[in-house]
């Protein structure tokens, strides 16, 4: 089993829609959990990062943690055009001397 | 803040030539250097991981001795990709972390290797 899991899509969504990005995890022992998004050929950006459980806003995106279920989301509001990128999940035990495990990434297409 | 450079941004080189690729730190100081290898649509492979003054830890499977790390530096790290061949065409991609900070990504290096 994969430490995490990410539905690679593509997904494809209507501009002006929410977007829903998720990832799954088996490691309880992460508390750090971080949003990348990669425009292609491009380096990943980092977009959200949250610590432990909860919800995180930032302009139209939104972050949520249950670790409970083991489960973390992005939401994307409004979505534009130039959402359209891939957005990687990534988390970590600890962010000193700890590596980060990384979903495969989910292809997301905003159309006009 | 948090902006990592990578240079060049692409290269082309003959089998068996040696090519060297830079990440720097811009804007802080770097303890911790990651590079990954990730080929087209798929995810980040982490290759090693070095910290400052130290010698790189290598994942399992990344030969050390072809791909040379080096973090001399706060700022620095290389990456040499020796005697490069051509499965060794890929977008490698260095991230730096500072203490108690997460990581942040430089925009990638193109290598394709003829």
């Amino acid at each position: 089993q994969k430490e995490v899991e990410q539905d690679p899509g593509p997904l494809s969504v209507p501009e002006g829609a929410i977007v829903s990005l998720n990832c799954t995890y088996s490691n309880s022992a992460f508390q750090y959990f971080m949003w990348y998004r990669q425009y292609s050929r491009k380096g990943p950006e980092l977009l959200m990062y949250t610590y432990s459980s909860g919800n995180k806003e930032d302009g139209r995106f939104t972050a949520q943690v249950d670790k409970s279920s083991k489960y973390i989301s992005l939401f994307i509001r409004d979505s534009q055009p130039s959402d359209s990128a891939t957005y990687l999940c990534a988390m970590s035990s600890g962010l000193t001397g700890n590596q980060f495990y990384f979903g495969t990434g989910t292809s997301l297409t905003v159309i006009p | 803040g948090a902006v990592v450079s990578q240079h060049p941004s692409w290269v082309i080189c003959k089998s068996g030539t040696s090519v060297k690729i830079e990440c720097r730190s811009l804007d802080f100081q770097a303890t911790t250097m990651f590079w990954y290898r990730q080929f087209p649509k798929q995810s980040l492979m982490l290759m090693a991981t070095s910290n400052e003054g130290s010698k790189a830890t290598y994942e399992q499977g990344v030969e050390k001795d072809k791909f040379l790390i080096n973090h001399a530096s706060l700022t620095l790290s290389t990456l040499t990709v020796t005697s490069a061949h051509p499965e060794d065409s890929s977008f490698y991609i260095c991230s730096a972390r500072s203490d108690r900070e997460t990581q942040y990504f430089g925009p990638g290096t193109r290598l394709l290797v003829l």
